[in-house]
């Protein structure tokens, strides 16, 4: 099942804060975060993993509560190259031999204006 | 370092014509994919190779096919192409489970 994420869309002023969530149905054992600009391709975030480890970009914070299955990226100080429409995409089991396959959800549209 | 490539970029088929596009990544990845994004939606997955020598079905296989022809290159095929096809196709690699995608420019597709 897909990811639900939410808002679907936000709009900021330059310097304010935001956050995005994304909520499974399904135990999780990662949540990883992507950004894509209008016509170009999506480019890694951030993953959380089950137990707390994260990787990722030094500027861009995320959490990652395990029992209500559910993952928040925040953007923080916001500034306009922040604008593009970000996805959560969601990894229900770690099995090496099955890659790590994917389930995004439909995006948050972020608007950051001057 | 190219990353990941995809060519061509655009298509434009007709319905009923068959194409194939390619995917080649230099990062020495085990994971391929293969993505559609429709306007105004998230990424869907097609198919997926985990490692050289495996392809396994995603989401939305249905009037694809796909080949790891070596650990480098991942093809998609459309045999008959159809107007719902019409869409952004994005190739995908990954080292391994737990890890960061890295994704193609995308070749934009349009069945008429």
């Amino acid at each position: 099942q897909q990811p639900v994420q939410s808002p679907q869309a936000v709009i900021l002023r330059e310097g304010e804060d935001a956050v995005i969530n994304c909520s499974s149905s399904k135990a999780l054992y990662s949540v990883h975060w992507y950004r894509q600009k209008h016509g170009e391709a999506p480019i890694f975030l951030m993953i959380l993993l089950k137990g707390g480890e994260q990787k990722g970009h030094d500027k861009i914070s995320a959490s990652f509560n395990e029992k209500k299955q559910q993952s928040s990226l925040y953007l923080t100080a916001s500034q306009l190259s922040y604008s593009g429409t970000y996805f959560c995409g969601t990894e229900w089991s770690v099995i090496k031999a099955a890659g790590n396959k994917l389930t995004f959800g439909g995006g948050t549209r972020v608007l950051v204006k001057p | 370092n190219a990353g990941v490539t995809q060519t061509p970029k655009f298509q434009v088929l007709k319905t009923g014509q068959s194409m194939t596009l390619q995917c080649a990544q230099d990062m020495n990845h085990n994971s391929m994919y293969w993505y559609r994004q429709d306007p105004g939606m998230g990424l869907r997955l097609i198919y997926y190779s985990a490692s050289e020598g495996t392809t396994d079905k995603g989401e939305v296989p249905n009037g694809y096919n796909v080949s790891r022809l070596n650990k480098r290159e991942f093809s998609l095929r459309l045999e008959s192409a159809a107007p719902s096809q019409t869409s952004v196709y994005f190739c995908a690699s990954s080292p391994g489970p737990s890890y960061e995608q890295y994704f193609g420019p995308g070749t934009r597709l349009t069945v008429t």
